[in-house]
């Protein structure tokens, strides 16, 4: 089906481990972000993405790495999770054109325990 | 830098009451306005948009309007029923490029049967 997927949808960790998250799309969308909900803050800007290979910082990038190496898939890794990225994580998609026309699509999100 | 105010919630309103919820907004130039709503377990759906002073977004029986002058995107929905319960995001982006999105905190609506 067409759309944005995220996995897994809950993740239990400890601190100090490595931890993927991953967000797939199937419409070819240029931009890819990635989006932290925390009770008080909405949703912050971690990375964001405007095609393949190009990545770059949003708000709150600290402690974070992302990927893109194909135009469907965007990666978001914390090499040495902390008890302060415990989270939910959403992952967006949109299509290049339209000049700010064009809304994010997001995922269903990750819920993320950092123990 | 860019900036979304929504109203604190939560929101909780009897069914067919009137629903407004404030949200005002700093951005250099000429933003795009966004409301969006996450129901429970679920990711955020676009509910409406505008794109220039004045324009109206609607959808679902939900509406708001672009207002320049007072920098605000104030959601409206004259019935609301139980299953608008969600928690809505007001939000805008501006600029070039990424467009990317700047959230406000969220408000959370309660409708009570």
């Amino acid at each position: 089906d067409a759309g944005i997927t995220q996995s897994p949808r809950y993740k239990i960790t400890e601190t100090g481990r490595q931890v993927t998250l991953m967000c797939h799309q199937t419409w070819s969308h240029s931009y890819m972000f990635w989006y932290r909900q925390d009770l008080g803050h909405g949703l912050r800007l971690i990375y964001y993405s405007a095609a393949a290979d190009i990545t770059d910082k949003g708000e709150v990038p600290d402690g974070y790495v992302v990927s893109r190496s194909k135009t469907e898939n965007f990666p978001l890794t914390l090499e040495s999770a902390t008890r302060s990225q415990t989270s939910v994580y959403f992952c967006a998609s949109r299509s290049g054109g339209g000049q700010g026309l064009q809304p994010q699509h997001f995922g269903d999100g990750t819920r993320l325990s950092i123990l | 830098g860019n900036s979304v105010t929504q109203m604190e919630g939560p929101v909780t309103l009897s069914e067919e009451a009137f629903l407004t919820i404030n949200c005002t907004y700093t951005a250099t130039g000429y933003p795009s306005l966004f409301w969006y709503v996450q129901y429970p377990g679920e990711g955020l759906q676009l509910l409406l948009k505008a794109t220039k002073a004045d324009d109206k977004g609607s959808n679902k029986g939900f509406e708001a309007t672009y207002r320049k002058e007072t920098t605000s995107f104030h959601l409206e929905k004259g019935s609301v029923q139980v299953s608008d319960s969600a928690v809505y995001f007001c939000a805008l982006s501006a600029g070039k490029g990424a467009q990317k999105l700047v959230f406000g905190q969220g408000t959370r609506l309660t409708i009570n049967p």
